[in-house]
């Protein structure tokens, strides 16, 4: 099953500006990781956050976590067309998966030069 | 450093012919292995994972079936393909359940 839900479903935005993308999710996790796909090919992992923490950083990447909103966002600093990818979040939680990832429909970037 | 492959990249079936999809990892042992579908514009289902060699769990009921005869091999198969089987197939590793997972770079699989 899918929980993470990613908010919005396209962005489009010009070079240098920020993009921020959101995820949703619905019980109680772990983790929660970011990830990246460039269009027809497998996904990259960006970033993980665990449950105990609120923010992270990754370069140009702050991911962020509200545990009492179930949601965390995606803010990529000055964006560049290399950027141009669907993002996804996935969380841990699901008792009938195991160890399995539920992941969200994604969020698809435009980043125009 | 390890490394996932999946092959073939790309294929093109008739509906109710047979399906091998095959994936192999290197580099790491005894890793957790994926298998997902992704339907155009969609995200990701989980369709099989497996824990060790033998040990197949099913997300789905479908017309699909895993395999994992070696450590480091995960097999995605059908007898009779479906026209919904279509869709872009990706296989994935961890070491430890919950956390990074690593992809294989997918098999686009058109049913017609």
């Amino acid at each position: 099953s899918q929980q993470g839900e990613e908010d919005p479903q396209a962005l489009s935005i010009q070079e240098g500006e920020n993009a921020t993308m959101n995820c949703s999710y619905k019980t109680s996790i772990n983790n929660l990781q970011w990830y990246r796909q460039n269009s027809g090919r497998g996904l990259v992992h960006l970033i993980l956050i665990r449950s105990n923490e609120r923010e992270k950083h990754s370069g140009r990447l702050r991911v962020t976590l509200d545990t009492s909103k179930k949601s965390s966002s995606l803010l990529i600093t000055a964006s560049r067309a290399a950027d141009t990818a669907s993002y996804f979040c996935a969380t841990d939680a699901d008792s009938n998966s195991g160890y399995a990832l539920n992941f969200g429909k994604g969020t698809s970037l435009l980043v125009t030069p | 450093s390890q490394t996932i492959h999946q092959w073939p990249a790309t294929l093109v079936q008739p509906v109710g012919s047979p399906l091998s999809l095959e994936c192999t990892v290197e580099g790491t042992s005894n890793p957790n292995l994926y298998w997902y579908r992704q339907a155009a514009g969609r995200g990701l289902q989980l369709l099989f994972y497996s824990v060790g060699i033998g040990q197949i769990s099913s997300e789905v009921p479908q017309n699909l079936s895993a395999s994992r005869p070696q450590d480091r091999q995960f097999i995605l198969s059908s007898k009779k393909l479906l026209l919904s089987d279509s869709g872009f197939y990706l296989c994935a590793w961890d070491q430890l359940g919950g956390n990074e997972q690593f992809f294989g770079p997918g098999t686009r699989l058109t049913v017609l």
